[in-house]
């Protein structure tokens, strides 16, 4: 099945530190999503992408949609306590698959030392 | 405003037995998801649904797993004759009709299944 790359597995950082991880793949996205976990929640949507070269913030997040469509990264800066948890980026296929059905990385899980 | 609500959230079952997850969309979401993710895992698509209709369920196992979303009441996700393979945490997502495409999909907290 379709693969998502996603990089680093994990990190750790000092408090106030950036943060940077990214996704790719061999297949050419027209969406690309990330999403952050907490320990049992569902993931909640953090940052959704829909044009190559697309560059959005979120306050301390900004992320960017690849110009080839493959690839995507987000950026965390001045990280906090509260940063912690799994991140993941999910993509949408330009072509298969329906709506909402999207294919997730396997995460990176965020530890920040106070 | 209630967002997406899943139940059980825990859930054992032995093997052999059913496994029923029910989750009911936020309000005005018309359109169901349902995700599996293994433990250090990201989650897998299973099954796309709008009321009284399975849209995609390409992500569906072949056997043993259903999906339905009436037009009364929750979505249900049904597993029957469970197999230890099947513990994973379960999660329900929902879009509202005019998301179509977006790929934005709010999740719910998720029904942990453990199969003895």
């Amino acid at each position: 099945g379709q693969q998502l790359n996603q990089s680093p597995q994990s990190m750790f950082i000092q408090e106030g530190e950036d943060v940077s991880m990214n996704c790719t793949s061999s297949s050419i996205f027209n969406t690309w999503l990330w999403y952050k976990q907490d320990p049992g929640e569902g993931p909640v949507l953090l940052i959704a992408l829909y044009k190559a070269g697309e560059l959005t913030s979120n306050g301390r997040l900004t992320a960017q949609f690849g110009i080839t469509r493959k690839d995507s990264f987000l950026n965390i800066s001045a990280s906090i306590p509260s940063d912690v948890g799994i991140y993941f980026c999910a993509g949408q296929l330009l072509h298969g698959g329906s709506q909402g059905n999207l294919i997730f990385g396997k995460g990176t899980k965020l530890s920040v030392k106070p | 405003n209630a967002g997406v609500m899943q139940n059980p959230r825990h859930l054992v079952r032995r093997r052999g037995q059913e496994a029923r997850l029910r989750c009911s969309p936020m309000k005005g979401h018309s359109h169901v998801y349902w995700y599996r993710q293994l433990p250090e895992e990201g989650l897998k698509f299973m099954v796309y649904l709008q009321k009284e209709n399975i849209i995609d369920e390409s992500g569906m196992p072949k056997e043993r797993f259903s999906a339905e979303f009436p037009k009364e009441g929750p979505s249900i996700l049904r597993i029957q004759q469970v197999v230890r393979g099947d513990s994973a945490a379960y999660f329900c997502a929902s879009s509202p009709p005019l998301a179509a495409n977006t790929g934005e999909l709010f999740f719910g907290e998720g029904s942990r299944l453990t199969v003895l």
